[in-house]
């Protein structure tokens, strides 16, 4: 069973500073799909990005970028020019590459304070 | 398009009593998903679709049930509510072709 670990439970960063938040993952398979959600105070969980195993160019939306290393089945987000809507928890999430296979595992999430 | 919506946004149960979580998309997605969300924890998944009339469980599906009769709707029942379904409920879809998930609002149960 894959499972998904965010070590970091709290994270802060002055307004305007970049941080990252780490995710690692352990899986047997080969092609997967890799999530960072969002979830601000009003709970609605937003994507923010998403990286496919197969791809070795790393994901970047705007101020979000991961670095994803798939031998070390490490996916951390960076967020640059961080701003006070960013504060959230921030969710990491692993889905298989098989067609039939629904399930999205979720971490536990890091909850991200943006300092002003 | 309003995307997922999600009633009711709380809800309060006494234990023993049943209700239905509604759920409703208008993008036309084939798969629709519910989840859970304790505190603290992040989400698992307790029953998916993958069009109308088909379901299947998930990691968590004791104590629920859910039916597709079209493609907007997938409602999610609880029939005899414990203590242990107080969670944020949320549903989710996506289309066939991409795999992210759209989530709804979310809806807060709490049975006492």
């Amino acid at each position: 069973a894959q499972t998904v670990t965010q070590s970091q439970p709290e994270m802060s960063v002055q307004e305007a500073e970049t941080v990252t938040l780490s995710c690692t993952y352990d899986t047997s398979e080969s092609d997967y799909y890799l999530f960072w959600y969002k979830q601000p105070p009003s709970r609605q969980m937003i994507l923010v990005i998403r990286q496919e195993a197969y791809k070795q160019q790393n994901a970047t939306e705007n101020r979000f970028s991961v670095n994803f290393q798939k031998a070390a089945k490490s996916f951390s987000l960076k967020i640059s020019d961080s701003q006070l809507g960013d504060a959230a928890m921030y969710f990491c999430a692993y889905r298989s590459g098989d067609f039939g296979n629904e399930k999205l595992t979720f971490g536990t999430g890091t909850r991200l304070t943006i300092i002003p | 398009n309003a995307g997922v919506t999600q009633t009711p946004k709380f809800r309060i149960l006494k234990i023993g009593q049943s209700m239905t979580l509604q759920c409703t998309q208008d993008m036309n997605h084939n798969y629709m998903y519910w989840y859970r969300q304790d505190p603290g924890m992040g989400l698992k998944l307790i029953y998916y679709s993958v069009g109308a009339g088909i379901t299947d469980k998930g990691e968590v599906p004791n104590g629920y049930n859910v039916s597709r009769s079209t493609t907007e709707d997938f409602p999610l029942r609880l029939e005899l509510a414990a203590p242990s379904q107080t969670s944020v409920y949320f549903c989710a879809s996506r289309t066939g072709t991409e795999y992210e998930q759209y989530f709804g609002p979310g809806t807060r149960l709490t049975v006492t």
